[in-house]
């Protein structure tokens, strides 16, 4: 089944602690990026990578960084999470030209609470 | 840069009503327009797209969306609802990036 996987769903952590999000998707696509999601705002990207290797901020960076080092695989990094990056958060993928087309798959997103 | 106005934060509607969502956009350039639906505690799904071609669009679900150009609007619409279209409703729209709109959110009452 094609799906993008995230774990974990759910996490609480503590102001500082690092943590890493997982994003892994089985459809071959190249183009991958994070979102948040935060009531009134919509989504929100965070940093987008067009293909191995490569990666670009997108409209809300701070406090996070990501690595592309295999196709499938992008995690998120909050190197030392503060509260107002509790929020929803969305991993997507799409083909090459899905980019700005717009014809994404998302994860079915990560909850985080940070205290 | 391009903006995207959901002008609906919250549609109530009673079952087998129609519903429409209206959404707005800005932008100096040629777009591509789109509507996604998230049904509680998953992710997005699109539901339709505009890239070019006919101004109404159909899509999944028995939704539609008409594309005015002159007005810089993509409304969606159903004419018949289900309760199982309780969810939150994105408008986006892309030129050279894709914008999310900031959501709204039916809720149909039997």
């Amino acid at each position: 089944e094609a799906q993008v996987t995230q774990n974990p769903r759910y996490l609480i952590t503590v102001t500082g602690k690092k943590l890493t999000v997982t994003c892994s998707q089985n459809m071959n696509h190249e183009y991958m990026s994070w979102y948040r999601q935060d009531p009134g705002l919509g989504l929100r990207q965070i940093y987008y990578s067009m293909n191995v290797e490569v990666t670009d901020k997108g409209d809300v960076p701070e406090g996070y960084k990501v690595s592309r080092k295999e196709k499938r695989n992008f995690p998120l990094i909050l190197e030392s999470p503060s509260p107002n990056q509790t929020s929803l958060y969305f991993c997507a993928s799409s083909s090459p030209s899905g980019g700005n087309t717009g014809e994404l798959f998302f994860g079915e997103g990560s909850r985080l609470t940070v205290l | 840069a391009q903006s995207v106005t959901q002008l609906d934060s919250q549609v109530p509607v009673f079952e087998e009503a129609p519903v429409e969502l209206r959404c707005n956009y800005s932008s100096s350039v040629s777009v591509y327009l789109f509507w996604y639906v998230q049904y509680p505690n998953q992710g997005l799904q699109l539901l339709l797209k505009y890239l070019s071609g006919s101004t109404l669009v159909k899509g999944i679900n028995g939704f539609e969306a008409e594309f005015n150009k002159s007005q810089t609007s993509f409304h969606l619409r159903k004419p018949s609802v289900h309760i199982s279209d309780t969810a939150e409703y994105f408008c986006a729209v892309s030129d050279y990036k894709l914008s999310f709109g900031a959501g709204t959110t039916v809720t149909v009452r039997a």
